[in-house]
């Protein structure tokens, strides 16, 4: 079955460590993308890829990194310049990243951030 | 830069009620997407709607975008338990930095007494 997959689910950082969030699809899109999620808020742009090894800045990328080696992979990484990390982080991706016009952003499960 | 506001906020209804969630923009919109998310997981993608008054269906649950293009209802019909959940808008950014990405509404909460 085509889709995305986020791990781990849930992921616990201690001050001053940095972190990193899986994501992978096998949809064949070329664009994907992070959200992070606060409660009460909507989704927030954190970086985004529309082909590989190319990628941009969002609303709020400081404190984040992201590497775009492989079509199929777009980690992020939460560093300790993160001041406030608590969140849950959502990857999605798309054919294009609306080069072709609108198109549809499929969403992943979800990871879980907490500070110890 | 644009926004989307939904409304409202959050919304109980007994089970087998009828319900609207409204999501306004700021700017005309371009594309319109309408996802639902349980707590704790990702967001299921509904319905996409691009034209001025269009309008489209999917089981129970009927979308439509209005002829000024700047607002969107979500109307859900005989309610149940498998509807409870947060329903988000998110339209086509097309106005300041990241085109070609989304921005999204604050999300309403409904929950479905039985």
């Amino acid at each position: 079955d085509g889709g995305i997959t986020q791990s781990p689910k849930y992921l616990f950082r201690k001050e001053g460590q940095n972190v990193t969030l899986s994501c992978e699809q096998n949809l064949n899109h070329d664009a994907m993308y992070w959200y992070r999620q606060d409660p009460g808020q909507g989704l927030r742009l954190i970086y985004y890829s529309q082909i590989v090894n190319d990628f941009q800045k969002g609303d709020i990328a400081e404190g984040y990194s992201v590497s775009r080696e492989k079509k199929e992979s777009f980690p992020l990484t939460v560093t300790s310049a993160q001041k406030n990390p608590t969140a849950f982080y959502l990857c999605a991706s798309s054919i294009s990243g609306g080069l072709a016009g609108r198109e549809t952003q499929y969403f992943g499960p979800g990871t879980r951030l907490l500070v110890l | 830069s644009q926004e989307l506001e939904q409304s409202p906020q959050s919304l109980i209804v007994q089970e087998g009620k009828n319900l609207t969630i409204n999501c306004t923009s700021s700017k005309t919109l371009y594309g319109l997407y309408w996802y639902k998310q349980k707590y704790g997981e990702g967001l299921i993608f509904l319905m996409m709607l691009q034209k001025g008054g269009e309008e489209k269906s999917h089981e129970k649950i009927t979308a439509k975008l209005d002829e000024k293009k700047q607002q969107s209802s979500l109307h859900i019909t005989a309610s149940q338990p498998s509807h409870a959940g947060i329903y988000l808008c998110g339209a086509d950014r097309r106005y300041g930095g990241s085109q070609g990405n989304l921005i999204f509404g604050k999300g309403t909460k409904l929950s479905v007494k039985p």
